[in-house]
């Protein structure tokens, strides 16, 4: 069954410093997102992506936060100054077009800020 | 604001016992609903969906669903556990239309004793 990958499973990375991280969905899905975990929390969603561009996002995905499709098989999700409260679990997940759901979902990144 | 509540955060059962996990949701209009699993180490899996139709929906590993409109609720069965369903239990909704957004529950740990 085609998966969702992510890269690296665990990121510790220092408060301040930029981080991406990367994703590669489902080759024939067309709707990407990014949703996240702190721990002990929810699941939360960051952003959502069609057509190379954001559909809809968070409240969360603020100034520090963009997504990008740089070729045509990555999604990446960049914090460009990471805080302490960015310590998280990040999801990746594809799906078809809405109305077809679900969204599959990659094995996650633990991002740790130190 | 879309909401869903999972009653039960952490659940202890036997093997063969029967399970019932609580979900309920907030949302006036026309919802998606969904239940994933997150067995340890691993990402989060599909176990079953409702778009439409017969209330109660069958899932993968013998689980099944009911979605309850007047209720707003979507309790997630099993009539007889093993211990191979440890994992945590995510109920989401998507609110349909334009948006695609998953909004998850807090999660109910589920740990089945041999």
């Amino acid at each position: 069954e085609p998966e969702v990958t992510q890269t690296p499973s665990h990121q510790v990375t220092q408060m301040g410093q930029e981080v991406i991280l990367r994703c590669v969905p489902i080759s024939n899905h067309l709707y990407f997102y990014w949703y996240r975990q702190i721990l002990g929390q929810k699941v939360e969603f960051l952003v959502s992506f069609y057509n190379n561009e954001i559909s809809e996002k968070s409240e969360i995905f603020d100034d520090q936060f963009s997504v990008e499709r740089p070729d045509g098989s990555n999604f990446t999700l960049k914090i460009r100054s990471t805080k302490l409260e960015d310590s998280a679990m990040y999801f990746c997940a594809s799906s078809d077009p809405p109305g077809s759901q679900p969204q599959h979902f990659g094995d996650g990144t633990r991002l740790s800020i130190l | 604001a879309q909401s869903v509540s999972q009653h039960n955060h952490h659940v202890i059962l036997s093997e063969a016992a029967s399970l019932e996990l609580g979900c309920n949701y907030s949302y006036g209009g026309t919802v998606n609903l969904f239940w994933y699993v997150q067995y340890p180490g691993q990402h989060l899996q599909l176990l079953l969906k409702y778009f439409s139709g017969d209330p109660l929906v069958k899932g993968i590993k013998g689980f099944e669903a009911e979605f309850i409109k007047s209720k707003f609720s979507f309790n997630l069965r099993k009539p007889s556990v093993q211990w191979s369903d440890t994992a945590e239990y995510f109920c989401a909704v998507n609110a349909g239309g334009a948006t695609n957004k998953l909004i998850f529950g807090t999660g109910t740990l589920l740990a089945v004793q041999p």
